[in-house]
């Protein structure tokens, strides 16, 4: 298995809603992170998560809340959005060890939850 | 941030070839990558290559890496519809384990 699988793949939601976007991957990928990206925009970091620890948030508001159960599993949980955060949300996983590092090959990124808050 | 430059938008006939620039600014990055994001798609990594390395080529894709004047080429050979997307290139900085830094992407068109 080389995927990272995302769901849903689409998700519309009010602002007063709360709902969860869900990430899994099955590669011993020991770091994921979640990216937003707007349309015709470069991936923007959130967060990242090494070993289920968050390791990075990159001042995310606290709307936004990530959670990783274990090692194939990441969530984002989503709560009072704002219509300015639609957008297309990122998983993604990498074989990086630290710093330095094993040879890293680079992301394997999902295909995205198209989020629109309403 | 966008410290990773490309021009926004590309066009090519089919069947010729396509090369995609890229310029960042930390001559210490220890990888570089181009990845390849087709409309309501994921991004796909196309290739990478490492800092020691001044050239790579996987099939019809090659890639050219010229570290004095911090610039990433990607080159794809007789080009075809189906390479109609965007082009990210990104960098991962020495003293940055985790992240990837992106560029602006490259539209690339493939004409008929």
């Amino acid at each position: 298995d080389t995927e990272v699988t995302q769901t849903p793949k689409h998700l519309v939601m009010g602002m007063t809603n709360k709902k969860s976007l869900k990430c899994e991957q099955h590669m011993g990928h020991r770091a994921m992170y979640w990216y937003k990206q707007k349309a015709k925009k470069p991936p923007e970091l959130m967060f990242v998560y090494s070993y289920e620890k968050l390791s990075i948030n990159e001042s995310v508001p606290s709307r936004f809340s990530p959670e990783c159960p274990n090692s194939s599993l990441l969530n984002l949980h989503l709560h009072a959005l704002q219509p300015e955060d639609s957008a297309l949300y990122l998983c993604a996983s990498s074989q990086e060890r630290g710093l330095q590092g094993l040879f890293n090959y680079g992301y394997t990124f999902g295909s995205g939850t198209r989020l629109t808050v309403v | 941030g966008e410290d990773v430059e490309q021009s926004l938008f590309l066009s090519v006939r089919e069947g010729d070839s396509s090369v995609i620039n890229c310029t960042y600014t930390d001559s210490s990055s220890t990888y570089l990558y181009w990845y390849k994001q087709e409309p309501g798609a994921g991004l796909q990594l196309l290739t990478y290559i490492f800092s020691n390395m001044d050239m790579k080529q996987d099939q019809r894709l090659t890639v050219l890496l010229n570290k004095k004047d911090k610039h990433l080429s990607l080159r794809i050979a007789d080009t075809q519809t189906g390479d109609s997307a965007i082009y990210f290139c990104a960098e991962k900085r020495s003293g940055s384990a985790r992240q990837l830094t992106f560029g602006s992407g490259t539209q690339l068109t493939v004409l008929p």
